[in-house]
């Protein structure tokens, strides 16, 4: 009930294209969902987070998309560039398991010129 | 930089050695975090601390001990570890437990 899944595992998309990577999760109570970014070499860095008070929320090219009753949400990055080829780690966390960060099992994006 | 540095980058060191792996952040949170992360696997909550109280040992095996000297600096203590520990290791900050993390950019482990 603490997995949060990922899915697909590794991507490859043209430049241009829109990326879409999904989270699915089982426990209720979370309440805050964000995504990470990470590329080789680096820590992961906070992308863009969403709460389960709004269904979507955009920043720039990146928009999650927030599916309550389904327990879904994803990730979508419009007008992909080379320069977004990076690892992608969905999570979420709530009062239900401490507020600690469950993590998904990461997307590698590839982006082609 | 986020904030977070932890050093060293890389670490090398055969399974009788005792090291240690240090984090300091300089954004004024009170939660931090060690994460272990392993090829193709999900990041691993290891510890958690608040306000320098462990709030979180997730199963953690006793050769790996944490210390939390003040809300700045955490310590990863390692000793007798085996060749499977091998692996990044993330250090977080958060202003309070389940809000916004900012990460290190990791130790990468060599057990040998």
């Amino acid at each position: 009930q603490q997995q949060v899944k990922q899915s697909p595992q590794s991507l490859i998309v043209q430049k241009g294209g829109i990326s879409i990577i999904n989270c699915a999760y089982e426990n209720t109570a979370f309440d805050y969902f964000p995504w990470y970014q990470q590329f080789p070499g680096k820590g992961p860095a906070l992308l863009i987070a969403i709460r389960p008070d709004v269904s979507e929320k955009k920043e720039g090219r990146f928009t999650i998309s927030f599916n309550k009753s389904a327990k879904q949400f994803s990730l979508h990055i419009m007008d992909s560039q080379p320069g977004d080829s990076a690892t992608y780690f969905c999570a979420a966390s709530g009062h239900g398991n401490t507020g600690k960060l469950i993590f998904g099992q990461g997307t590698t994006l590839q982006v082609k010129p | 930089e986020t904030g977070v540095t932890q050093t060293p980058r890389h670490l090398v060191m055969g399974m009788t050695n005792k090291k240690s792996l240090k984090c300091e952040q300089h954004l004024g949170h009170n939660a931090m975090y060690w994460y272990k992360q392993s090829a193709k696997k999900p990041l691993e909550l290891m510890f958690v601390y608040s306000l320098e109280e462990r709030v979180e040992n997730n199963s953690v095996p006793s050769r790996f001990s944490p210390e939390c000297p003040n809300s700045s600096h955490l310590f990863l203590h390692l000793h007798t570890l085996q060749p499977e520990d091998s692996a990044l290791y993330l250090c977080a900050s958060s202003q309070v437990v389940g809000t916004e993390a900012f990460f290190g950019q990791g130790t990468r482990l060599t057990v040998v």
